[in-house]
């Protein structure tokens, strides 16, 4: 049962527009959620996060968005660059543990 | 570099053989998790260590995993009797202790068991 969906496997977007990715969880004792992003040959990197009790965490191009009753977050890329193309997973941990789960990654595209 | 580092890259085995892949997290770092992921996937979490304790197995360990931390330092994950379906990349992770600390992930070792 995947706890964590981000149901977009891959995106296209020209630069400089706005690039939303989107992702779902099913379980209601997830509080903190976290975005990586993973360029081939390498491993994720730690993007932005956001803890429950926020619904938007905002930091420069980068923010996430957290709607807790719909159990659903986004990621909003503005302006999208090409250095931005990469696959972006969503990732969520219970507070009082220790192993992050993450969906299934959507790669993301940006045109020049 | 002070980043988390893996050795090896890449490793290609046969069927049966053993293999041990090491990890080396960030110096200041207390807590150290090894992930799978497999192509199309996001990574799944395996195991974890605080310090030189390991704290917590994922189901997807199976007895053929053993995973180290001797001194709190490095990291061993060993496979044995490795089979096709172990064939994935293996991230290792650190954090600080603080729950709220984001994980630093490593490069990677890339297994293919032929």
């Amino acid at each position: 049962d995947q706890q964590v969906k981000q149901n977009s496997p891959s995106l296209s977007v020209q630069e400089g527009r706005i690039s939303i990715l989107n992702c779902d969880y099913t379980n209601s004792m997830f509080d903190y959620f976290l975005w990586y992003k993973k360029y081939p040959a390498e491993g994720p990197t730690f993007l932005i996060s956001i803890s429950s009790i926020k619904d938007k965490n905002e930091d420069g191009r980068f923010t996430v968005f957290l709607n807790k009753s719909a159990k659903h977050l986004s990621l909003h890329i503005v302006p999208s660059q090409p250095g931005d193309s990469a696959v972006y997973f969503c990732a969520a941990k219970v507070n009082a543990g220790n192993m992050l789960t993450f969906g299934g990654g959507t790669r993301l595209m940006v045109k020049p | 570099d002070t980043g988390v580092s893996q050795d090896p890259r890449h490793k290609i085995t046969k069927r049966g053989q053993n293999v041990t892949f090491r990890c080396d997290p960030i110096s200041e770092h207390n807590r150290l998790y090894w992930y799978r992921q497999t192509l199309g996937q996001g990574p799944e979490f395996l195991t974890y260590f605080q310090n030189e304790a390991q704290l917590e197995k994922s189901r997807l360990l199976s007895d053929r995993f053993s995973a180290e931390r001797p001194k709190g330092s490095f990291s061993t994950l060993e496979i044995q009797r490795t089979e096709q379906g172990d064939s994935a990349m293996y991230l290792c992770a650190s954090s600080l202790l603080n729950l709220r600390s984001e994980a630093f992930f490593g490069q990677g070792t890339r297994l293919t068991v032929v």
